[in-house]
């Protein structure tokens, strides 16, 4: 089975915190993306990873920033947690895309609840 | 910008059929997927269209039509675990996936 896991699943931090969100893999995916999902607004994507140490931007950017060292792990900091960023934090991954018919769908980790007061 | 579309919540019957539409308009198309969640679990994979027609999958099946932006899946039979959020996301380039809000089923019995 595809695994995607998550360092935490539940964090709570205070304003001005730096927060580290840790994200493995164990299917050599060569694609590892961040979300954040909030009620009513669907997943949004902060930032993905396409290689080791390549990283783009996604539609939410502002006040992340992410780490690839290894394939396998896709970190997001909050280099100074807001309260504005408390949401659920989910990361993904997936192969890349070889064909038009190719799936290559998201697998998603469980989450991470985070709350900053 | 990217405007993908679909109703909040559905209330259904066990063993009922439900339809979840989802209308898109992005700026890129490269196939449309859709994700069932249920309450504070990972979304997992449900279906993948990127022709236009219709896949079916036991109970469920998704439908595709590219040139009205446009599709629907479908729940047969519904059951009590069917009862959670269903995820329409377009594919817009090569890495990128764009999701809907989600829509909320609910089954009763």
């Amino acid at each position: 089975d595809v695994k995607v896991t998550q360092s935490s699943r539940y964090l709570v931090k205070r304003t001005g915190e730096k927060v580290f969100l840790e994200c493995v893999q164990d299917m050599d995916h060569e694609n590892m993306f961040w979300y954040r999902q909030d009620p009513g607004l669907g997943l949004r994507l902060i930032y993905f990873s396409y290689d080791v140490k390549m990283k783009e931007k996604g539609d939410i950017p502002e006040g992340y920033s992410v780490s690839r060292e290894k394939k396998e792990r896709f970190s997001l900091i909050l280099e100074s947690a807001s309260t504005n960023q408390t949401s659920m934090y989910l990361c993904a991954s997936s192969h890349i895309r070889l064909a038009e018919s190719s799936y290559n769908e998201q697998f998603f980790g469980p989450g991470t609840r985070l709350t900053v007061l | 910008g990217q405007n993908i579309d679909q109703p909040t919540e559905m209330t259904a019957t066990e063993g009922a059929i439900v339809q979840i539409n989802c209308t898109y308009q992005t700026s890129g198309f490269n196939g449309l997927f859709w994700y069932q969640q249920h309450a504070g679990e990972a979304p997992t994979f449900l279906s993948y269209n990127v022709l236009d027609g219709l896949e079916e999958k036991g109970r469920f099946s998704s439908f595709l039509s590219r040139s009205k932006g446009y599709s629907y899946l479908l729940l047969k039979e519904l059951q009590m675990k069917d009862s959670a959020s269903y995820l329409c996301a377009v594919r817009v380039n090569d890495y990128k996936l764009s999701f809907g809000a989600g829509t909320t089923v609910t089954v009763r019995a």
